[in-house]
């Protein structure tokens, strides 16, 4: 079956690069996703990447994809305070209707 | 749009009650998704809908817990009896119709949750 699959904790010095890493089974997955979620609230999306595309980048957040070892990592470029949240890595199983299964989440936790 | 409302959002009960959650997905969407998270399995996946239609109910625990969606605006999930395992915070999501070789995300736009706390 699908499983998507993260490390649970990351924490980083304000001004540092973040690296979240995650790693999915269904090689059918067209859309692959990193959503954030801010404690008390619910999940909002940060950014895509298209199964064809090896990488992404939009402002301080860089998505790369390695389609054969189903590896999908986020980047967060000069880490601040306001980063600090769960992040969370999803796949669209496409062949299933759209179904989207998420990963535990990464609570990434920002030092000043 | 006000976005995905649920209801409500703190609910508090003593085991063996009846619990009912609501949501209202974004007009226009298509697709309607019953999450849950807790500390010790994440977000899992409940049951989906598609043009009101359950395609995907293999995430729902046991016959404990049932969702209807009778239109396009408005969805339930029942717990009926509920038990102190129950607890979790509940999270309906809401996407527009997926267009393959169109300009669309498959993004999710998830409700604030409902926070169930089942003594």
């Amino acid at each position: 079956g699908e499983d998507v699959e993260q490390s649970l904790f990351l924490s980083v010095r304000e001004g540092d690069s973040s690296v979240i890493n995650c790693t999915y089974t269904d090689s059918s997955s067209t859309y692959l996703y990193w959503y954030k979620q801010e404690p008390g609230a619910g999940l909002q999306l940060l950014t895509y990447i298209f199964s064809n595309m090896d990488m992404k980048q939009d402002q301080r957040l860089t998505v790369l994809l390695n389609k054969k070892d189903k590896h999908l990592s986020l980047r967060i470029a000069d880490t601040q305070t306001g980063d600090s949240a769960i992040y969370f890595c999803a796949e669209s199983v496409y062949n299933q209707g759209g179904k989207l299964i998420f990963g535990q989440g990464t609570e990434l936790s920002v030092k000043p | 749009d006000a976005g995905v409302i649920q209801s409500p959002r703190h609910e508090v009960t003593e085991m063996g009650q009846e619990v009912t959650l609501r949501c209202k997905p974004i007009s226009g969407h298509n697709s309607l998704f019953w999450y849950r998270q807790t500390m010790m399995r994440g977000l899992e996946l409940l049951i989906y809908f598609n043009n009101n239609v359950p395609i995907d109910d293999s995430g729902m625990p046991e016959d404990r817990f049932s969702a209807k969606m009778p239109n396009a605006s408005f969805s339930t999930l029942k717990i009926q009896p509920s038990e102190p395992r129950d607890s979790a915070v509940y999270f309906c999501a809401s996407r527009e119709r997926l267009r393959q070789g169109a300009a669309s995300t498959g993004e999710l736009f998830f409700g604030e949750g409902s926070r169930l706390t089942v003594l």
